[in-house]
C-alpha cells in the first residue's frame, strides 16, 4: 500500500506570492490533517478535513486555507507569503482523524521557504 | 494555557543504554501520542496512549493521567534509534488539537 505523498517536496517562494501543497492520503483513508513546522515553534496542527469538510482548525491566520477533494486528496494554500511563513508542512492521513483512536501516517513533508 | 512539556532537550547515549524521555502536560487529556521524526523530516506514529502502559519491540510508553505524565522508554538502545521524540496531546474532547511538545533529540554512540 502506498504510503502518503506530499508535493512538491521543496518550494521557493518570494514574500506575497501563495502557494498551494498538495497530499494524497493512504488509500481508504478518509482524514487528512495539517501541520506545520518550524525550528523556533515546533510542530504546531493547522487544521483538519475529513470526507471534504474541515473538522478542526489549530490557530493559524485565514491566509492558510485548505479544502480536500472528494478521492480524499487535500490542497492547502497560503496567500500573501510572510517570511515566518517558511518551514516544514506536514499531512498525515488517518481512517477516522482526531476523532478517532487509530494511528495517523506521516508524509514527507514539504519544506516552505520564502525569500 | 494549555502546555505540553518535555524533557530532556537532548539526550546523548551510548548504545545498549536505557534511555527514559518525559512528557507532561498541564490539563485533562483524551489522548497523548508519541512521535519518532529521523533526521530530513519523516515522521512515525509510535504510541497513542490514553490510559496505562504499551509496548512495541524495545519500545515502552507509560501514562500516569492523575500525574499529568507520560514516559517514553527505549531498551537496549541502538544508534538508529537517534532521532527527535515528539510528545503529543489531544485537549478537549476527541474533537481536540494536537498540542505538540518540543521534542526530544536523541543521540546513541556505538
Amino acid at each position: 500500500k502506498a504510503g502518503v505523498t506530499q508535493t512538491p517536496r521543496y518550494l521557493i517562494k518570494t514574500r506575497g506570492q501563495q502557494v498551494t501543497l498538495s497530499c494524497s492520503p493512504i488509500s481508504g483513508h478518509r482524514s487528512v490533517s495539517w501541520y506545520q513546522q518550524t525550528p523556533g515553534q515546533g510542530l504546531q496542527f493547522l487544521f483538519e478535513y475529513f470526507s471534504e469538510t474541515q473538522r478542526n482548525k489549530g490557530n493559524f491566520p485565514g491566509r492558510f486555507s485548505g479544502r480536500q477533494f472528494s478521492n480524499s486528496r487535500s490542497e492547502m494554500n497560503v496567500s500573501t507569503l510572510e517570511l515566518g511563513d517558511s518551514a516544514l508542512y506536514l499531512c498525515a492521513s488517518s481512517f477516522t482523524g482526531t476523532r478517532g483512536t487509530d494511528t495517523q501516517y506521516f508524509g514527507p513533508g514539504t519544506r516552505l521557504t520564502v525569500l | 494555557k494549555n502546555e505540553v512539556e518535555q524533557s530532556p532537550q537532548n539526550l546523548t547515549a551510548q548504545e545498549g543504554e536505557f534511555i527514559t524521555i518525559n512528557c507532561s502536560y498541564s490539563v485533562g487529556i483524551s489522548a497523548l501520542h508519541w512521535l519518532q521524526q529521523h533526521p530530513g523530516g519523516g515522521i512515525v506514529s509510535l504510541f497513542m496512549l490514553s490510559s496505562g502502559k504499551k509496548k512495541h519491540g524495545r519500545l515502552i510508553a507509560t501514562i500516569n493521567i492523575q500525574e499529568k505524565h507520560s514516559s517514553l522508554h527505549i531498551t537496549a538502545s541502538h544508534p538508529r534509534d537517534s532521532a527527535v521524540y515528539i510528545c503529543a496531546v489531544r485537549y478537549g474532547g476527541s474533537q481536540g488539537n494536537l498540542i505538540f511538545g518540543k521534542g526530544t533529540k536523541l543521540s546513541v554512540k556505538p
